[in-house]
């Protein structure tokens, strides 16, 4: 079956722009999650729906970031006034339930955002 | 609050010789283990999982990890490795009611001819 998909998988844009990454979760899945990677880094974590509900976010940097889920699938991560900082590959992960640690996350391919 | 350590960076072996991955986390109670490989261009692929019962556990792609509680470790072995494994690995451990994985930084696997 279908996998995580993330469109687009790269987006180059300017400073102080505003930009929107999407992410189609497997079927069925009610978990989904965001993660951001940096170079050399490893994913960290961003925020976690449960439904249409974002149940935490605590891993959002600042009030630039936000995302949405409005009909509990798609998933939209927006980011205003891109900074520099803000380049880094943008992976989201969906598990068929969620909250928990033992729940298995499937991962899309991510998209790189590169802010000049 | 949990972490993750993976202590080397770039690992180099040859093909058809082994390959240790080292890991080792902090968590106060028993965690969640996990094991993903990352190739260029493509998503996080979970080789395999403990959450409890038998320490050695097995994955796909021929690899297998073990539970060390008194090391805090989770090592990931396999006994022959492919030039296909070369890609980037990934160690993440879970807890119970966090909603997240918490990712090492990660070690690049270099595999020689």
């Amino acid at each position: 079956g279908a996998g995580v998909s993330q469109t687009p998988s790269n987006k180059v844009t300017e400073k102080g722009k505003y930009v929107e990454l999407r992410c189609d979760p497997i079927s069925g899945h009610t978990a989904l999650y965001w993660y951001r990677q940096s170079l050399g880094q490893g994913p960290e974590f961003l925020i976690y729906f449960q439904g249409t509900g974002a149940a935490d976010d605590s891993g959002l940097p600042n009030d630039r970031f936000f995302a949405v889920r409005p009909e509990g699938s798609v998933s939209t991560l927006k980011i205003q006034r891109t900074e520099r900082g803000d380049s880094a590959v943008y992976l989201c992960a969906s598990s068929l339930t969620g909250g928990s640690g033992y729940n298995e996350q499937f991962f899309g391919p991510g998209t790189r955002l590169t802010v000049l | 609050a949990q972490s993750v350590t993976q202590p080397d960076i770039h690992i180099t072996v040859s093909e058809g010789a082994s390959l240790e991955l080292r890991c080792n986390y902090s968590y106060g109670a028993t965690p969640y283990l996990f094991w993903y490989v990352q190739s260029p261009g493509q998503g996080l692929q979970l080789l395999l999982k403990y959450f409890s019962g038998d320490t050695l556990v097995q994955g796909i792609k021929g690899f297998e990890a073990e539970f060390k509680r008194s090391q805090s470790s989770f090592n990931l072995r396999k006994p022959s490795v492919h030039w296909s494994d070369a890609a980037e690995y990934f160690c993440a451990v879970g807890a119970t009611g966090a909603n997240n994985l918490f990712f090492g930084t990660g070690t690049r696997l270099t595999v020689i001819p």
